[in-house]
């Protein structure tokens, strides 16, 4: 199956300060990739779907100028998370469709902990 | 995508089947039903996808009745490693966004 990493694993952070969490898909090109968050003991809440050569699309409530996602190749979406407050502390993954596939295949995710 | 309902949670032993049901009333006619696994701190895993009847693969079967409102993946003879939330999904999944449910979380003991 396609393989789709992610850099890196675990962050911590002091709060105020900016992280960037790279999605990459390894084996396939991907025009389309899609950013999740999962706070603990609950679900996947998608945040944004990240498109190569444009720009992305936020779900409702998540604040654009505070995610910055960008999908500057085929293979690469990074998603920034600029001045880290405690609240952002969450468990992020990103996932991507291959092509000739009807699934996705999920990043192993990153742990972001803002002090 | 339409809204599935799952147990919240659900208890067994090694060596058992266990079977999840998943409700979908909503379902449209050209939705798939997939089904993901998650382990702790992990990204979610697919395990299985059909349309109608019974999809079978190396890990579990999928059953999915004629009315196609409801599914129900079984995992046979589970281990403690089949510990995990089960998430089950429908629509044109693939290469739109997912929305997932709450899922259910299986327990496997000794």
């Amino acid at each position: 199956g396609a393989v789709v990493s992610q850099h890196p694993s675990r962050v911590i952070c002091k709060s105020g300060t900016s992280v960037k969490i790279e999605c990459r898909s390894l084996d396939f090109q991907a025009t389309t990739m899609f950013w999740y968050r999962q706070f603990p003991k609950k679900s996947l809440m998608l945040m944004a779907t990240s498109n190569e050569g444009s720009k992305a699309t936020y779900e409702q409530g998540v604040e654009k100028d505070k995610f910055l996602i960008n999908h500057a190749s085929l293979t690469l979406s990074t998603l920034t998370v600029t001045s880290a407050h405690p609240e952002d502390s969450s468990f992020y993954i990103c996932s991507a469709p291959p092509q000739g596939y009807n699934e996705q295949f999920f990043g192993p995710g990153t742990r972001l902990t803002v002090l | 995508l339409a809204k599935t309902t799952q147990p919240i949670s659900m208890d067994s032993y090694e060596g058992q089947e266990v079977n999840i049901t998943c409700s979908h009333n909503n379902i449209a006619t050209n939705d798939y039903i997939t089904w993901y696994q998650q382990f702790p701190s992990q990204g979610p895993r697919f395990i299985i996808q059909g349309y109608k009847t019974k999809v079978t693969n190396e890990v579990a079967s999928l059953f999915i009745p004629a009315d196609r409102k409801s599914s129900t993946l079984s995992l046979p003879r589970v281990s403690l490693s089949d510990t995990a939330v089960y998430y089950c999904l429908v629509g044109e999944t693939g290469r739109r966004a997912l929305t997932f449910g709450s899922g259910t979380r299986l327990q496997v003991q000794p």
